[in-house]
């Protein structure tokens, strides 16, 4: 039963590129969340979605960040013309309903923006 | 709003001695607590749940943590230290809208273990 998929693990982007982030929910799993770890930092909530839906996005900066969970397919996490200012860890998580339940999270990206 | 504080960013115990990692938490409903670990490069692996029901959660690796009401705290222990729990730890609370559900996080404590 596998876990939480994220790809890739590193990612290294110049600044003004394009990255893209994938995420595979457990099996069963049909909502999505999306944390960013900072450096010496906690994780910070970005964005959670179920399938098709984006349900709250409070967390995702205004410009240049994109999610989206399409019927078929992994979650995507896009982030557009990267500043160094993005390097981090992003983290997926998933769990199986919407209540107050645990998250299960995947190992991580780690962007590196030079 | 829902919130988190970990006290001590760093803590360093000796092998065999009693960890005592501190969470305190702010929700304005009654909250769901949990304690996350994160091994170096790794992701989150959840250690334990609070959800309302036993004030004492035991989780795994032999960790343990007591919800306090009045102390508004849900600080994590284990008896003794192992080498392999050096680590870095987060308490969450989870947030429900009523649409969405999301974790808020403290900022993490790491824990050294000394021989």
């Amino acid at each position: 039963n596998a876990g939480v998929m994220q790809n890739p693990r590193h990612l290294v982007r110049r600044r003004g590129q394009e990255a893209r982030l994938r995420c595979s929910p457990m099996k069963g799993h049909s909502h999505v969340y999306w944390y960013r770890q900072l450096p010496e930092e906690g994780l910070k909530f970005m964005v959670y979605l179920q399938k098709e839906n984006i349900i709250d996005e409070s967390g995702m900066p205004k410009e240049r960040f994109s999610a989206e969970f399409p019927k078929e397919g992994p979650s995507i996490l896009r982030i557009q013309q990267v500043v160094r200012g993005d390097s981090a860890a992003y983290f997926c998580a998933s769990s199986p309903g919407q209540g107050r339940g645990e998250q299960y999270f995947g190992p991580g990206t780690r962007l590196t923006v030079t | 709003a829902q919130s988190v504080t970990q006290l001590g960013s760093h803590v360093s115990v000796s092998e065999g001695a009693l960890v005592l990692l501190r969470c305190n938490y702010s929700s304005s409903v009654p909250p769901y607590l949990f304690w996350y670990v994160q091994y170096p490069n790794q992701g989150l692996q959840l250690l334990l749940k609070y959800t309302s029901a036993a004030t004492l959660v035991k989780g795994i690796n032999g960790f343990e943590a007591e919800f306090k009401k009045s102390e508004t705290s849900f600080h994590l222990t284990k008896p003794s230290a192992h080498m392999s729990d050096a680590a870095e730890y987060f308490c969450a609370v989870s947030t429900f809208t009523g649409t969405a559900s999301k974790l808020t996080f403290g900022t993490g404590t790491r824990l050294q273990v000394t021989l």
